[in-house]
């Protein structure tokens, strides 16, 4: 069974451009949740995909949008990037339903580096 | 809110030694799960054990265990017999109807 799977997994922008990263969850999976990483804030919550309907969603503005295919893949989309945006986002994947057990699976992230 | 606190950035222990990680969280809620997850150096996120509230008995992983308070809301987590492979980031995490939360994480060091 194949794991999550993030692309790209490194890449560097400027201020002001836009990103979109790619997310392709465990077969089967209908949730995928991203996460901001910083050595300073740790793990931030950014949002919930579920059946392609956001479900929850972090305390991020507005230039972070993410949406979910009906296949459960994800994108998520920083717009007007800003130095601070910096980090690896990491995507998780889940089954989302009432028998999920909270547990997540991991992708291996994607390091944005703003310039 | 609920919300998850790891009070020790980084711990070190020799190996083969003992180590405890320390985790408090706070809700208001009776069912939920907690867990502890590893990220090792530049490698992706593992979950190391998981703990349903509504169990009394602490979970277990081979060297991994937890000592679970729910009165207290604490979630400890015991590595035995530390190896060379477990130095990585920890982070406690508490769910609740898929909204989850992590701790800052506590980045713990193997010594030779």
């Amino acid at each position: 069974k194949a794991g999550v799977t993030q692309t790209p997994r490194y890449l560097i922008k400027t201020r002001g451009q836009q990103v979109t990263l790619s997310c392709s969850p465990i077969s089967g999976h209908r949730s995928v949740s991203w996460y901001q990483q910083t050595p300073g804030q740790g793990l931030q919550f950014l949002f919930e995909y579920f059946s392609e309907t956001q479900r929850n969603k972090g305390n991020f503005p507005g230039r972070f949008s993410g949406r979910q295919f009906s296949n459960s893949r994800s994108e998520m989309n920083v717009s007007t990037l800003e130095l601070g945006d910096s980090a690896l986002y990491l995507c998780a994947s889940s089954l989302g339903t009432d028998a999920n057990t909270g547990e997540l699976f991991f992708g291996e992230g994607s390091r944005l580096t703003v310039l | 809110a609920q919300t998850v606190t790891q009070s020790q950035p980084e711990m070190s222990v020799q190996e083969a030694e003992t180590v405890t990680l320390s985790c408090t969280y706070d809700t208001s809620e009776s069912d939920y799960y907690l867990f502890w997850y590893k990220q090792p150096p530049s490698r992706q996120m593992i979950l190391v054990i998981r703990q349903e509230a509504y169990k009394q008995q602490n979970a277990t992983e081979n060297r991994f265990s937890v000592n679970f308070q729910k009165a207290a809301k604490s979630f400890s987590l015991k590595i035995s017999d530390s190896q060379l492979g477990d130095a990585a980031m920890y982070f406690c995490a508490y769910c609740r109807r898929d909204k989850i939360i992590f701790g800052k994480g506590t980045r713990l060091h193997i010594l030779p």
